[in-house]
């Protein structure tokens, strides 16, 4: 089985400060990690991925994000935010045993970016 | 990147209608595409996984008949919610994968249902 948890299902920061969004998980199996974006009335977008390799992922938009096995984390970060970071954030987690790759998701954090 | 295009994006109809929801997939071939409810606040709640030429799989909870799904090729799943009611108002959403494992799933824009 799998499941994620996001903590804080809401983060504001200033434009310019570190961003850091928290994403735990739990997986009896080698996971697949991903952080996707959503902006308000659109779908997610894909942001970075963690499927095998090196730990330490970039991704689109200045985002990177770190694969933890001991502590079962994938938090993701922005070293200085933008405005248009605002957005919600879900991270997920899937593997290559999961059947058509079902994504499991975590319940989301809202980011704000006060200017 | 990856396109997947989903249309309508927005469908406002009476209480009894149907209303088909399709999910293409441009540049890809999509073995498998996935359909999603999204509440408002709320993280996304998958309906059901469809492989093309095959049945989809419903999640727990999901009637069958009444959220009838169709992945006919492999650039087009269908979604048709049935005798639709102002409960099944959310947004809906698709998402399409290609054959590799590690493949992410690349999403549509959704659709914002509203039933009278």
């Amino acid at each position: 089985a799998q499941s994620v948890t996001q903590l804080g299902s809401h983060v504001s920061v200033s434009e310019g400060a570190l961003v850091l969004l928290r994403c735990n998980y739990s997986s009896s199996v080698p996971p697949y990690l991903f952080w996707y974006v959503q902006y308000p009335n659109q779908g997610l977008q894909l942001l970075l991925k963690y499927t095998t390799g090196a730990t330490l992922v970039k991704g689109i938009n200045g985002f990177e994000a770190e694969f933890k096995k001991s502590e079962t984390s994938f938090h993701l970060t922005k070293p200085s935010a933008h405005m248009s970071d605002a957005a919600e954030y879900f991270c997920a987690v899937s593997s290559w045993f999961n059947q058509g790759g079902k994504l499991i998701f975590g319940q989301g954090t809202e980011l704000s970016v006060k200017p | 990147g990856a396109v997947v295009s989903q249309h309508p994006s927005r469908v406002i109809c009476k209480s009894g209608t149907s209303v088909k929801i399709e999910c293409r997939s441009l540049d890809f071939q999509a073995t498998t595409m996935f359909w999603y409810r999204q509440f408002p606040k709320q993280s996304l709640m998958l309906m059901a996984t469809s492989n093309e030429g095959s049945k989809a799989t419903y999640e727990q909870g999901v009637e069958k008949d009444k959220f009838l799904i169709n992945h006919a090729s492999l650039t087009l799943s269908t979604l048709t919610v049935t005798s639709a009611h102002p409960e099944d108002s959310s947004f809906y959403i698709c998402s399409a994968k290609g054959i590799n494992s590690n493949q992410p799933q690349h999403f549509g824009d959704g659709t914002r249902l509203s039933i009278l």
